[in-house]
């Protein structure tokens, strides 16, 4: 079966520390792999999705398919990136999506 | 203002009773999906659904029913069935022919069965 595997539940950084949140996921095809975030008293969002290959809010995800990872990363912590993470995999033509337990992201100042 | 609106935010039952938590949408989305939210445990898949009509089960699906009459709305219930249903539930939509991954979410509604 499917499943996503965040190891950490929560990851404390200082300000400008460089930040890594692990997922791991086991699907023996080739999965679409997401990071969705929630920040504090907002809904749950789309952070980036790894098949676009793109930056957002200075957070990049590589696709390691021989790991089977997609950890997500961020070279110097802001405060505002304090916030539930969470990531996601669909295996399939279709936003049917398998999430992982979560990572609580909190940056001191 | 456009999105996902969920109704109650807080609700609590006696054990025994059926209840039903609103999902209603105006994103002319096409799926709409219920996951199930407790801690330490992530969101897991109730129901889905694609089109108005059909719907499918999703990894967690015993003790909980749904409808999809019509497309803006997808209402989840709850019933005496339900071992544990204590949580907080989470609706979200998508558009179909997207396939980008990309679900928009609404607010939550906390269920608490005293």
């Amino acid at each position: 079966a499917q499943r996503v595997t965040q190891p950490e539940k929560l990851l404390s950084v200082f300000k400008g520390a460089p930040v890594e949140l692990k997922c791991n996921y086991s699907y023996s095809g080739s999965p679409e792999l997401f990071w969705y975030v929630q920040y504090s008293r907002q809904r749950l969002q789309l952070l980036l999705r790894h098949i676009s290959r793109e930056s957002i809010k200075g957070f990049t995800a590589d696709l390691n398919k021989g790991e089977t990872s997609f950890h997500l990363k961020k070279p110097f912590a802001q405060e505002e990136d304090s916030a539930m993470y969470y990531c996601a995999l669909t295996t399939g033509g279709y936003n049917k999506l398998i999430f992982g337990a979560g990572t609580r992201l909190a940056v001191h100042p | 203002d456009g999105g996902i609106t969920q109704s109650p935010k807080y609700l609590f039952r006696k054990e025994g009773q059926n209840v039903t938590l609103s999902c209603e949408q105006n994103l002319n989305h096409d799926a709409m999906y219920w996951y199930r939210q407790d801690p330490g445990q992530g969101l897991r898949l109730i129901y889905y659904s694609q089109i108005v009509n059909d719907f499918q089960k999703g990894d967690i699906a015993e003790g909980y029913s749904v409808s999809r009459e019509k497309k803006e709305s997808f209402p989840l219930t709850v019933t005496s069935a339900q071992k544990n249903p204590t949580a907080f539930y989470l609706c979200a939509s998508s558009g179909w022919t997207s396939h980008t991954g990309e679900l928009f979410f609404g607010e939550g509604s906390r269920l608490t069965v005293l």
